[in-house]
């Protein structure tokens, strides 16, 4: 049975950094590329980064582009996101997810960015 | 890069069909799998229609999936409409590493 877990969110100040994990059950991170994905409160989903499967590839929206990192785990088959340089309008929650069709995702974990 | 823009919203009585548009502003939308996502309020999305048309196992065939070159965009179709369908409705698709999601469609039935 496939289940993705997040973790980590919280509140933090502007300027300020936090990482986010997703622990994977049911597969193995090798065999799948991975996503971030977000969604501001009452607003649609936006794209936010994904690692390759054999995690050599990593790809990021403009919007998170050299503030954000995505990284894995083989042996703790978990999915990271490390958040720097925080800003107000990244106040989401943050999903991870699964393979190119987005199959199966995380039930999510609230950052909140604010002063 | 592109962007992928669907109706605000949309209504309809039970047992009736709805189909969401999903316009992509630049490229082919026939150059990238479409697909899409339902997400019910305070829930993570599900996939309800992968590569164009195709259905995950559990997703009944009420829902179903195209595309048309012609307006360089996608459909989503739900037939027989029931009220656990209200949900909002996001379409998906890449090019060269970014992923998109549509601006999403509210499904009520009423």
């Amino acid at each position: 049975q496939v289940q993705l877990v997040e973790s980590g969110g919280g509140v933090v100040q502007p300027g300020g950094s936090l990482i986010l994990s997703c622990a994977v059950s049911g597969f193995s991170l090798s065999t799948y590329g991975m996503h971030w994905v977000r969604q501001a409160p009452g607003k649609g989903l936006e794209w936010v980064a994904v690692i390759s499967y054999e995690g050599s590839k990593k790809y990021y929206a403009e919007s998170v582009k050299g503030r954000f990192t995505i990284s894995r785990d083989l042996s703790k088959n978990s999915l990271y996101l490390q958040l720097n340089s925080l800003k107000t309008e990244d106040t989401a929650v943050y999903f991870c997810a699964s393979g190119g069709t987005f199959n199966f995702w995380g039930q999510g974990t609230m950052v909140t960015v604010s002063s | 890069n592109f962007m992928l823009t669907q109706p605000h919203s949309v209504s309809e009585s039970p047992g009736k069909t709805v189909s969401i548009s999903c316009t992509r502003s630049s490229g082919s939308v026939a150059g990238n799998y479409v697909q899409w996502y339902q997400q019910r309020p305070g829930t993570a999305p599900t996939t309800v229609i992968y590569e164009n048309h195709r259905r995950p196992s559990g997703v009944p065939d009420r829902f179903s999936g195209s595309i048309d070159g012609s307006s360089n965009s996608a459909s989503l179709t739900i037939s027989g409409l029931k009220t656990e369908d209200e949900a909002d409705y996001y379409c998906q698709s890449y090019d060269s590493s970014s992923y998109v999601f549509g601006t999403g469609t509210k499904v009520s039935v009423l």
